[in-house]
C-alpha cells in the first residue's frame, strides 16, 4: 500500500512565522497535492506538482508556497503564518486511473 | 454551479437500514470517479472507484455511475454505526490535467442504532 507521511499532526504557530509542512509519498508517484480543509469549505487545492521542480497553482495559493526537489517529499511553505491559515492540511499523491492517497493531517493553529 | 456537488444531508438513517448518497457534477467529459469515507478528525479514506457506467459492488457498499445523466451514488447496505462518517464524492473532471480530483462538499451520514 501507497505511503503519505506528514510529518506533524498537530503545529502551534505564532503569527508572522514562516511555515514548513512536510510531506513524502513511498511510492513514486509524479502528482503530489496541498488542500486545506475548513468547516463548510470543504476541500480546497492549495498547490500541486506533476514532478520534481513542477508545480501548479490550485484554487487557494495566495499566502503559499511549495517546494519539491525530490520526488518522494512536497513541502508546503506559509512565507508569513496568519490566523486565517489555522486549518486542517491534507497532503495526498496519485497515480494515474487510482484515487488519492491522503496522508494523516497537520492540524495548525496559527496565534 | 459548482463543479461536483453532493446532496447536503446531513443524512440520519437507523441501523440496518440503506444509506443513499449522491453526486452530480458538471462536466460531461469526466472519467474517473471516487467515493472517499472521513472520520471526524480524520484524512479521507478511499473506499471505492468507479469508471465506467453501471453498478459496481464492494461488499455492503454499491457504487452507481450514469454519465449520460452526470450522476454518481454511493449505496450502503445494513448501515452500522461505524458507518457514521463524511462522505466525499471526488471526479477528475474532463480536461483536468495531472491526476487532480476535484471533491464535493461532502455527506455527513448519522447511522443510530
Amino acid at each position: 500500500d501507497v505511503k503519505v507521511t506528514q510529518s506533524s499532526r498537530y503545529l502551534v504557530k505564532r503569527t508572522g512565522e514562516k511555515v514548513f509542512l512536510e510531506c513524502v509519498q513511498d511510492m513514486d508517484h509524479e502528482n503530489m497535492f496541498w488542500y486545506r480543509q475548513d468547516p463548510g469549505l470543504g476541500l480546497r487545492l492549495i498547490y500541486f506538482s506533476y514532478d520534481v521542480k513542477m508545480k501548479e497553482k490550485g484554487d487557494i495559493p495566495e499566502g503559499y508556497s511549495v517546494s519539491r526537489e525530490k520526488k518522494e517529499r512536497f513541502s508546503l511553505i506559509l512565507e508569513s503564518a496568519s490566523t486565517n491559515q489555522t486549518s486542517m492540511y491534507l497532503c495526498a499523491s496519485r497515480v494515474t486511473d487510482y484515487g488519492y492517497t491522503f496522508g494523516s493531517g497537520t492540524r495548525l493553529t496559527v496565534v | 454551479q459548482k463543479e461536483v456537488e453532493q446532496n447536503s444531508g446531513p443524512l440520519s438513517v437507523p441501523e440496518g437500514a440503506i444509506a443513499s448518497l449522491n453526486c452530480t457534477y458538471s462536466d460531461r467529459g469526466s472519467q474517473s470517479f471516487f467515493w472517499y469515507r472521513q472520520y471526524s478528525g480524520k484524512s479521507p479514506e478511499l473506499i471505492m472507484s468507479i469508471y465506467s457506467n453501471g453498478d459496481k459492488e464492494d461488499g455492503r457498499f454499491t457504487a452507481q455511475l450514469n454519465k449520460a445523466s452526470q450522476y454518481v451514488s454511493l449505496l450502503i447496505r445494513d448501515s452500522q454505526p461505524s458507518d457514521s462518517a463524511t462522505y466525499l464524492c471526488a471526479v477528475e473532471l474532463g480536461g483536468t490535467s495531472y491526476g487532480k480530483l476535484t471533491f464535493g462538499q461532502g455527506t455527513i451520514l448519522t447511522v443510530h442504532p
